[in-house]
């Protein structure tokens, strides 16, 4: 299986500064349609999990931009350019390139 | 708009059976792979099952199989999960996702509680 290593698992974020999580999968996720599945969910406090980005880096629409996604192969991350409070949550990547699909353990983002 | 609405969560006993239903709405159903993933109390997320829209593809975890089913009614725009050979490993929230490399949305998730 492929396995999916989040770090940090916590982020405390001073409000209006940038937060950065990273992504490590244990084997490249380029598909063999040369595509990457990488996703990054987030997953406010009580709530389902709400997909961020697809594709390593294609933003949702209603995403703030604040929000993007990137990397390569093995080495992903998700950047929040400046953190608001709403923002506060969870944070995992998934891989859907591979059987069995994958998640991180998730990281946790919160307000200093 | 496209909705997931889970149904059929509840407490269960070690050794029972449950069935989940996640009815969808606001979309082409029969055009979309669904998935199945619970997250345990405090967890993390957790893929459990995959049917192709066709319903004659799935896949499960290494955790679930030979206990779980997964299938769907395109007619009825609603996918299952019959879960049978429950322990309190199972005790979760779970979700219905739609797509194979979509994941997008999610429904309110069932809670599923395996205890004597």
């Amino acid at each position: 299986d492929v396995v999916m290593t989040q770090s940090p698992l916590s982020l405390p974020v001073t409000l209006g500064q940038p937060a950065s999580i990273s992504c490590r999968s244990s084997q490249s996720l380029v598909h063999s349609d040369g595509n990457t599945y990488l996703i990054w969910f987030q997953q406010r406090p009580g709530r389902s999990p709400r997909r961020l980005t697809y594709e390593v880096s294609n933003r949702d629409s209603g995403v703030p931009d604040r929000f993007s996604g990137s990397g390569s192969g093995t080495d992903f991350t998700l950047k929040i350019s400046r953190v608001e409070a709403e923002d506060v949550g969870l944070y995992y990547c998934m891989q859907v390139s591979y059987w069995p699909w994958t998640f991180g353990q998730g990281t946790k983002v919160e307000i200093k | 708009e496209v909705q997931l609405v889970e149904s059929g969560g509840g407490l269960v006993q070690p050794g029972g059976s449950l069935r989940l239903s996640c009815a969808a709405s606001g979309f082409t159903f029969s055009s979309y792979d669904m998935n199945w993933v619970r997250q345990a109390p405090g967890k993390g997320l957790e893929w459990v099952s995959y049917i192709s829209a066709s319903g004659t593809g799935f896949y499960y975890a290494d955790s679930v199989k030979g206990r779980f089913t997964i299938s769907r009614d395109n007619a009825k725009t609603s996918v299952y999960l019959q879960m049978n050979s429950l322990g309190t490993e199972d005790t979760a929230t779970y979700y219905c996702a739609r797509g194979h490399f979509l994941f997008d949305p999610w429904g309110q998730g069932t809670l599923v509680t395996v205890s004597s």
